[in-house]
């Protein structure tokens, strides 16, 4: 019952690079989403998933793509890593509809240089 | 859209003394849920109590107990009997119960430190 795992904890990318931040949950949750959290903004949504091959934009995705091929995984690419995307990562799942709260993974932080 | 406003950046209470977090959020729907969450330094998020709109009764666990305002769209946190470990951010959240709308939308933090 490991819950909600994400991989990298910290990663430091150069202006340009791409990356993958992995999400893998062990629950069988429908919901997925993908957060970022920055100082003085609270946490924003970038892409949720609410199933295997079904994703929907957050509030700020551009810059980042996702995809859902399995329930467990839902990872988040960064296509060409920008300044602007330096900021803590939080993958989160949820059972379904009704008083759930999600369970957060521990969260990436990612600096870009 | 729904939105979601902490107007308290920071707080600051004594050990063993009563704190009061603010929140309040506007929506057009009746039916939604709102969260109330901790983020200690270790960056984890913990849920920390949960009421349901549609519920009178405020929401109690242990120490911390909610004042939902429904009319009035506030959801506020107290805790009592404040210890070092509730210093923390704490993040009000609010969420529709449907559908593809399982988003939960954030406040922009409390941050709460404990003395002693």
């Amino acid at each position: 019952n490991a819950g909600v795992t994400q991989t990298p904890k910290f990663q430091v990318l150069k202006t340009g690079q791409s990356m993958t931040l992995q999400c893998a949950q062990d629950m069988n949750h429908e919901y997925m989403s993908w957060y970022r959290q920055d100082p003085g903004m609270g946490l924003r949504l970038i892409h949720y998933s609410v199933g295997a091959g079904i994703t929907d934009q957050g509030e700020v995705p551009n810059g980042y793509n996702v995809s859902r091929s399995t329930t467990e995984d839902f990872p988040l690419r960064l296509l060409s890593a920008a300044p602007s995307q330096t900021s803590v990562y939080f993958c989160a799942s949820i059972k379904g509809g009704g008083l759930y709260g999600y369970t957060f993974g521990s969260g990436t932080r990612l600096t870009v240089v | 859209a729904q939105t979601v406003t902490q107007s308290q950046p920071e707080m600051s209470v004594q050990e063993a003394e009563t704190v009061t977090l603010s929140c309040t959020y506007d929506t057009s729907e009746s039916d939604y849920y709102l969260f109330w969450y901790k983020q200690p330094p270790s960056r984890q998020m913990i849920l920390v109590i949960r009421q349901e709109a549609y519920k009178q009764q405020n929401a109690t666990e242990n120490r911390f107990s909610v004042n939902f305002q429904k009319a009035a769209k506030s959801f506020s946190l107290k805790i009592s009997d404040s210890q070092l470990g509730d210093a923390a951010m704490y993040f009000c959240a609010y969420r529709t119960p449907y559908g593809t709308a399982s988003k939960l939308t954030f406040g922009t933090g409390t941050r709460l430190q404990v003395t002693l």
